[in-house]
């Protein structure tokens, strides 16, 4: 089975501030990990994903995750907010691959930009 | 990465009738697609897998006969949300992987139902 958690629903930043969004996962396998951003009304965007490489994880726009197997956690972080990342972002884990297997979301968490 | 389109992406519809909302992979082969449902403010919800040649499998909860799903070729999977009410109204979205691609999945951009 797998499962992941969303620690916070909201975070707010400054802008030019780093940002963290926690993510806790369980997985019954190794799991392949992703991050998804969706802005406002459209479709999701994939940030980075994980998949039992590099346990530090570079993706798009800044973003950056690192994968800590003892800790369970793969926490999205980017060193220097931008207004443009004010958007919702998912934690997804797929116990096999991800390709042609389910996905399981996380409840989401809203980041906001404020100057 | 791969492309994935959704039409319509917008629809509106009189309760009672049916829509069919497309998901059609542009530029790969995909052996499995996905359909979301996601609530305003929510998580997506995972409705079905479609596997291209069989029957789609729900996930609990799911009422398939309200909600079809046709996985006729390895580009397109089809929803058909069968007489549509207001309760049904919602942002679908689907996914497409497999294929050449065993670690990711594409997400469609989303169709916003409205049920009046």
């Amino acid at each position: 089975a797998q499962s992941v958690t969303q620690l916070d629903s909201h975070v707010s930043v400054s802008e030019g501030t780093p940002v963290l969004l926690r993510c806790n996962y369980s997985s019954s396998y190794s799991p392949s990990l992703f991050w998804y951003v969706q802005h406002p009304n459209k479709g999701l965007q994939l940030l980075l994903k994980y998949t039992s490489a590099a346990t530090l994880v570079k993706g798009i726009n800044g973003f950056e995750a690192e994968f800590k197997k003892s800790e369970t956690s793969f926490h999205l972080t980017k060193p220097s907010a931008h207004m443009s990342d004010a958007a919702e972002y998912f934690c997804v884990v797929s116990d096999q691959g991800g390709g042609g297997n389910k996905l399981t979301f996380g409840t989401g968490t809203q980041l906001k930009v404020e100057l | 990465g791969a492309v994935v389109s959704q039409h319509p992406s917008r629809v509106i519809c009189k309760s009672g009738t049916s829509v069919k909302i497309e998901c059609r992979s542009l530029d790969f082969q995909a052996t499995t697609m996905f359909w979301y449902r996601q609530f305003p403010k929510k998580s997506l919800m995972l409705m079905a897998t479609s596997n291209e040649g069989s029957k789609a499998t729900y996930e609990q909860g799911v009422e398939k006969d309200k909600f079809l799903i046709n996985h006729a070729s390895l580009t397109l999977s089809t929803l058909t949300v069968t007489s549509a009410h207001p309760e049904d109204s919602s942002f679908y979205i689907c996914s497409a992987g497999g294929g050449e691609w065993t670690n990711e999945q594409f997400f469609g951009p989303g169709t916003r139902l409205t049920v009046l």
